[in-house]
């Protein structure tokens, strides 16, 4: 079993604010860092791939940085809306597995 | 393009009881998977098939079973349900282990 740890757990943010949380992970045998998004009733949705230390992605208003040496990767939501409240997964791959964290719930208030 | 597909949606067992959970893709992925979504637990793997006629354990494999039975299809068998198999459970595919997943929509099992 590979340790996936995210914080916080829930947060809840007013809309217009900023946000971020955190996955760690075993920064040895790294393959592969993804984020998903995860709405009530639906399935998971994938928001990036990660694979190299210090990548940086972006899809709107939504960013991902990745430190793979010390183990931890950050999400970043600028000016959240309603429609960003959902349950935000983060799953690691290294060379043998592939493990979820379970997840940051986002909850936006209007 | 249908993406990830489940059957059923929702079954309801009684402890004891067998049943195959299927999952079909239709986007030609390598890869394929199954994981248990459990309340504050996010999704747990159960099985996974990294390419067609290879299948190996998650994280949580006892009381489970799958078959690969060709590149689109990867079921799930419960052989004797019990109500800690009480779950939903998701399909996922993807091109191969460590590129994006595609899941299904899901089917809810509840264990009497």
């Amino acid at each position: 079993i590979l340790n996936v740890e995210q914080s916080p757990q829930s947060l809840h943010v007013q809309e217009g604010d900023s946000t971020n949380f955190t996955c760690s992970f075993p920064s040895s045998n790294f393959y592969a860092l993804h984020w998903y998004r995860w709405e009530t009733a639906k399935s998971p949705e994938a928001l990036f791939v990660m694979t190299l230390n210090g990548d940086e992605k972006k899809k709107g208003r939504i960013s991902a940085t990745l430190n793979t040496k010390e183990g931890y990767s950050y999400l970043y939501i600028k000016g959240s809306q309603p429609e960003d409240s959902a349950t935000y997964l983060c799953a690691f791959i290294n060379d043998y597995k592939l493990s979820f964290g379970a997840g940051t719930t986002v909850t936006v208030r209007a | 393009n249908a993406g990830v597909t489940q059957t059923p949606k929702f079954q309801v067992l009684k402890t004891g009881q067998s049943m195959t959970l299927q999952c079909a893709q239709d986007m030609n992925h390598n890869s394929m998977y199954w994981y248990r979504q459990d309340p504050g637990m996010g999704l747990r793997l159960i099985y996974y098939s990294a390419s067609e006629g290879t299948t190996d354990k998650g994280e949580v494999p006892n009381g489970y079973n799958v078959s690969r039975l060709n590149k689109r299809e990867f079921s799930l068998r419960l052989e004797s349900a019990a109500p800690s198999q009480t779950s939903v459970y998701f399909c996922a595919s993807s091109d191969f282990r460590e590129e994006t997943q595609y899941f299904g929509p899901g089917t809810r099992l509840l264990v009497l």
